[in-house]
């Protein structure tokens, strides 16, 4: 079964950029599609990336995702960051009939 | 947009059941595929079910395999999650969210209900 295995936490300064990796145990990430979803205290997620690299209407374009086959990973890269930043961030991804997340990364922002 | 709205949440004692409604907003609710999804106080997501928007196709995670049942009524535009045999380990948050892109992924959640499993 799959795991996608996340830093428990990274931070950043406001205006720096941060990357936030997503691990996958087996097989390869990149032929399933990757999600990431803020969830910031006390609310449901949303999505701010979707399908690997895209992002949903109202999503700044400071966020970006990618994949990396060579190291079996996904990525979310948030640039120019700002406060409102500071949240939980998961990906998702999809194995056997099962949706699978991440253990969940929490960004901090100096 | 569609919005969702679960409820039904609550105390339960252990080895109790409830059943979880999750309410959207638009009429072509029988269009999307659906999930159930938890997060424990403190902890991180964990997905439970998913039902396609005909209800032909259904999954469970194995922590729910057996106690839990999805399903729908697209006539009133709501998903379900019957939940049986609670243990303490089901205190959770419970949302719902419609699935929209490649591989499950969610783009509408509801706000969440809370269920508390204890005596």
């Amino acid at each position: 079964n799959l795991i996608l295995t996340q830093p428990h936490s990274v931070s950043g300064s406001p205006g720096k950029t941060v990357t936030i990796s997503c691990t996958g145990s087996s097989g390869s990430i990149a032929s399933n599609f990757v999600q990431w979803y803020q969830q910031r205290p006390g609310s449901a997620p949303t999505t701010v990336i979707y399908e690997d690299s895209q992002r949903p209407s109202g999503v700044p374009d400071r966020f970006s995702g990618s994949m990396d086959s060579s190291s079996n990973s996904a990525s979310l890269t948030i640039s120019g960051l700002k406060t409102e930043d500071e949240a939980d961030y998961y990906c998702q991804s999809y194995d056997s009939r099962s949706v699978v997340f991440g253990g969940g990364t929490r960004l901090t922002v100096l | 947009e569609m919005q969702l709205v679960e409820s039904g949440g609550g105390l339960v004692q252990p080895g109790g059941s409830l059943r979880l409604s999750c309410a959207a907003s638009e009429v072509d609710f029988n269009r999307y595929n659906m999930n159930w999804v938890r997060q424990a106080p403190g902890k991180g997501l964990e997905w439970l079910s998913f039902i396609s928007g005909t209800s032909s196709t259904i999954y469970y995670a194995d922590s729910v395999k057996g106690r839990f049942t999805i399903s729908r009524d697209n006539a009133r535009n709501s998903l379900f999650l019957q939940m049986n045999s609670l243990r303490a380990e089901d205190t959770a948050v419970y949302y719902c969210a419609r699935v929209n892109y490649g591989h499950y992924g969610m783009d509408v959640w509801g706000q969440g209900t809370t269920v508390t499993v204890s005596s």
